[in-house]
């Protein structure tokens, strides 16, 4: 039973480009969250999607970014037109209900904007 | 301000010392977890409490949860050098519905 699949693992993009990270849940989870940390820090909460919905998007920027977790297919983050203090480790997380469970980590996603 | 505050935040000790790590809030918290974060890894997660006043053993690792369900601790006797990492708390805060949030966490450092 695979874990959360995230890739790419590492994702250079110049400045002025679009970046987009994908997240496939564990087997059987319908709930996936989205966290950025930056070195030595904890994760800041960015977005949590059920299936087809947004459920909370209250840390996730107004402008540039995106996320979407479609019936079929992994879970996009998507950030638009890329500055350089975007570049951050991006980590998805997955549960197969919402509420108090246990959510489980992929191996991130590491963006560096040149 | 953090929702769960975790303290200390930096902790650096010899092999064979005992310590404690807390996460304290002013929110009710159904259940908390602990994660634990390796450089360049996800965290990984330790363990889930659950009921107030609850403790729960993970070989050199015991992990208690407040009776009020507010706070949380977690002590690692003897510690040594692969204890290294960030530790994290994490939960869904009553008011907060299904949104899990994270503390921002305490690095550990195990000298050999």
């Amino acid at each position: 039973n695979a874990g959360v699949m995230q890739n790419p693992r590492h994702l250079v993009r110049r400045r002025g480009q679009e970046a987009r990270l994908r997240c496939s849940p564990m087997k059987g989870h319908s709930h996936v969250y989205w966290y950025r940390q930056l070195p030595e820090e904890g994760l800041k909460f960015m977005v949590y999607l059920q299936k087809e919905n947004i459920i909370d998007e209250s840390g996730m920027p107004k402008e540039r970014f995106s996320a979407e977790f479609p019936k079929e297919g992994p879970s996009i983050l998507r950030i638009q037109q890329v500055v350089r203090g975007d570049s951050a480790a991006y980590f998805c997380a997955s549960s197969p209900q919402g509420s108090n469970t246990e959510a489980f980590f992929g191996q991130g996603t590491r963006l560096t904007v040149v | 301000t953090q929702l769960l505050e975790q303290s200390p935040q930096f902790l650096s000790i010899q092999e064979g010392e005992n310590l404690t790590v807390y996460c304290n809030s002013s929110s009710v918290f159904s259940s908390l977890q602990w994660y634990r974060q390796e450089p360049g890894e996800g965290p990984v997660l330790l363990v889930t409490v659950v009921t107030g006043g609850e403790v729960k053993k993970l070989k050199r690792l015991t992990f208690q949860f407040g009776d009020a369900r507010k706070d949380s601790s977690l002590h690692i006797t003897a510690a040594q050098p692969g204890d290294t990492g960030l530790y994290l708390c994490a939960g869904s805060p009553q008011e907060y519905g299904n949104k899990l949030v994270f503390g921002a966490g305490t690095i550990l450092r195990v000298k050999s």
